[in-house]
């Protein structure tokens, strides 16, 4: 079966400083894997998601992420953190399932607080 | 465009209380999925249906739950009866198209049982 791993579950940063939200996922086959941000109150947004191709993936609000395969991971990465980026971010792993559907995995979160 | 819509947005009920939650998909998807979050669990894949005929039901916790989805625009999932541990925001999501899509996310719903 598969599984994500998100070894972060609070990770604090400064206004304007680089981040890195690690993940690992295990799966068999060749992964589709996702990143979702859930702001308080609110529910998941797509920032970004890897099919194939090119293992560099560029998101929405500037956010990007790299497949590495001999690592089994997919971390997200953005240059600059604004304070409006403070959410809990979800990876996640999607995989075929029966009648041509599929399910997401997601990991446990990673909780990002900014500080000016 | 509208997206997933779920209603209420918040729900408190006493124990043993049937609740329903509602969910409208964006229109011209045919998966929807509806998934459980807890600070203790995360986010818990319940069941999923496409074009209309449910899937999986592995992820529903027990026989008090039940989902249906009558229409490609409309799904419920019942609770009956309710329980205090039952208590968490229940997200409804809706994809489009065959293979791995990404899934869009309504609001969700905050129940709390007492």
């Amino acid at each position: 079966a598969q599984s994500v791993t998100q070894p972060d579950i609070h990770i604090t940063v400064s206004e304007g400083a680089s981040l890195e939200l690690r993940c690992n996922y295990s799966y068999g086959a060749t992964p589709y894997l996702f990143w979702y941000v859930q702001s308080p109150g609110q529910g998941l947004q797509l920032l970004l998601k890897y099919f194939s191709g090119d293992t560099l993936v560029q998101g929405i609000k500037g956010f990007e992420a790299e497949f590495k395969r001999s690592q089994s991971s997919f971390n997200l990465r953005k240059p600059s953190v604004h304070w409006s980026d403070a959410a809990e971010y979800f990876c996640a792993v999607g995989v075929l399932a029966g009648a041509g559907s599929y399910q997401l995995t997601f990991g446990k979160g990673t909780k990002l607080s900014v500080i000016p | 465009d509208a997206g997933v819509i779920q209603s209420p947005r918040h729900e408190v009920t006493e124990m043993g209380q049937e609740v329903t939650l509602r969910c409208k998909p964006i229109s011209g998807h045919n998966s929807l999925f509806w998934y459980r979050q807890t600070m203790m669990r995360g986010l818990e894949l319940l069941i999923y249906f496409n074009n209309n005929v449910p899937i999986d039901d592995s992820g529903m916790p027990e026989d008090r739950f039940s989902a249906k989805m009558p229409n490609a625009s409309f799904s419920t999932l019942k609770i009956q009866p309710s329980e205090p541990r039952d208590s968490a925001v229940y997200f409804c999501a809706s994809s489009t198209g065959q293979g791995v899509r990404p899934q869009h996310f309504g609001d969700g719903t905050r129940l709390s049982i007492l």
